[in-house]
């Protein structure tokens, strides 16, 4: 079984658009990520939420609206989608573990061609 | 966030220890040292943590000196599967703002040969 899981895989679309990236996991797991990585193969993240509330925004722009049904799940939408939008984004999840650290488990990426 | 620093680049015989440095002269008294690494076209895979004691588990062991400023990820026995680029990572224990804010640098590119 896949312990998070994004779909699509791979998307293309025009510019102007208005796209969904859903995720889920089955781990159990109470934070839950969104990362990007460039063209340039750097790897960011862009979202973090912990039982569904946003922790951590990472400046970026308003066309991207996270939303988190539940624990289990993290989609990204992204509106208005722009030439520079096109990249992999990886959604994550991890349990908080206190002083044990924090062990961050990924997708396997959705691949965004805006044309 | 502590900045690491790794090779480019290394190269290893398969069958043989891949042993990969990290330079993390500016780390916290709480951050962590995490391994993660990248095989092409996949999602960054966990490998291994470690705060100040030396870590093994089944994918590799992690050595990090006393001053915890630089540390070494050991695979014993490379494969050529384990072809990848592979992340330094120092990060703050779970708590506040940082917490689960992984920042990957440019990563080694360690590539495994016959």
């Amino acid at each position: 079984d896949t312990a998070v899981s994004q779909t699509p895989k791979y998307l293309v679309t025009q510019m102007g658009n208005d796209k969904s990236i859903k995720c889920e996991q089955n781990l159990g797991h109470d934070t839950m990520y969104w990362y990007k990585q460039d063209s340039k193969k750097f790897l960011k993240i862009m979202f973090s939420y912990n039982n569904k509330e946003l922790i951590i925004n990472e400046t970026v722009p308003n066309r991207f609206s996270p939303k988190s049904p539940d624990k289990a799940h993290l989609n990204l939408h992204i509106n208005s989608l722009e030439l520079g939008d096109s990249a992999v984004y990886f959604c994550a999840s991890s349990h908080y573990r206190g002083l044990s650290g924090n062990t961050i488990y990924f997708g396997e990426g959705s691949w965004l061609t805006v044309v | 966030d502590a900045k690491t620093t790794q090779p480019t680049s290394m190269d290893c015989a398969e069958g043989r220890a891949a042993n990969l440095p990290c330079n993390h002269s500016t780390i916290s008294g709480n951050e962590y040292v995490y391994w993660y690494r990248q095989i092409h076209s996949q999602g960054p895979q966990y490998i291994i943590h470690g705060l100040k004691n030396n870590e093994t588990n089944e994918m590799a062991s992690l050595i990090i000196t006393e001053d915890r400023k630089s540390s070494t990820l050991i695979l014993p026995h490379a494969t050529l599967r384990d072809t990848a680029v592979y992340y330094c990572i120092v990060s703050p224990n779970a708590g506040g703002t940082s917490y689960g804010k992984l920042t990957f640098g440019q990563g080694t590119i360690l590539t495994v040969h016959p």
